[in-house]
């Protein structure tokens, strides 16, 4: 199957600063990205979709300053969180698609703020 | 808009068992169905998809699933588990449009025991 290359997979930040993820699709071209959210024994909360070249659509609830989704190449979509806090510790997980059903998985992010 | 409901939290089964996790959706239109395994700090690998045709699909590592028009469920099976299976299982849906946004199932922590 394709791949989705997710990095970091793990990073610890300070409360206050601000933490970029990339998510790559590898060997084909993501018309559409997907970003999630999972708390510790929970499902996937999506975020927000993203499109190549246009503005992320979020889900309602999710804050659009504080989680900044670029994605400006058909490989490249980046989550960034914003003034980070301890509560927005979590583990991020991205996902990408191409012109079929099915999306492809990232191995995921876990972020902790201190 | 989908919903998912995954019938058990928890399954513990004993190794060369067979086992069978129970996936239930309500869409008013029609949709793509998927299960996904995801093993610690990891992100999610596609076990098998309904997109269209035979109602029973088979997957990566022995599993295979059927989807229930009626009865609106597409329920997950082995006939025999290993160690190695135990994991999170995922149940997810989406709608048959542009976007393929995915909604998810709560989860299914499967335990295989010696």
């Amino acid at each position: 199957g394709a791949v989705v290359s997710q990095h970091p997979s793990w990073v610890i930040c300070k409360s206050g600063t601000s933490v970029k993820i990339e998510c790559r699709s590898l060997d084909f071209q993501a018309t559409t990205m997907f970003w999630y959210r999972q708390f510790p024994k929970q499902s996937l909360m999506l975020m927000a979709t993203s499109n190549e070249g246009s503005k992320a659509t979020y889900e309602q609830g999710v804050e659009k300053d504080k989680f900044l989704i670029n994605h400006a190449s058909l490989t490249l979509s980046t989550l960034t969180v914003t003034s980070a806090h301890p509560e927005d510790s979590s583990f991020y997980i991205c996902s990408a698609r191409d012109l079929t059903a099915e999306a492809f998985f990232g191995q995921g992010t876990r972020l902790t703020v201190v | 808009a989908q919903s998912v409901t995954q019938l058990d939290s928890q399954v513990p089964v004993f190794e060369e068992a067979p086992v069978e996790l129970r996936c239930n959706y309500s869409s008013s239109v029609s949709v793509y169905l998927f299960w996904y395994v995801q093993y610690p700090n990891q992100g999610l690998q596609l076990l098998l998809k309904y997109l269209s045709g035979s109602t029973l699909v088979k997957g990566i590592n022995g599993f295979e699933a059927e989807f229930n028009k009626s009865q609106t469920s597409f329920h997950l099976r082995k006939p025999s588990v290993h160690i190695s299976d135990t994991a999170e299982y995922f149940c997810a849906v989406s709608r048959r449009s542009n976007d393929y946004k995915l909604s998810f199932g709560a989860g299914t922590t499967v335990t295989v025991r010696a």
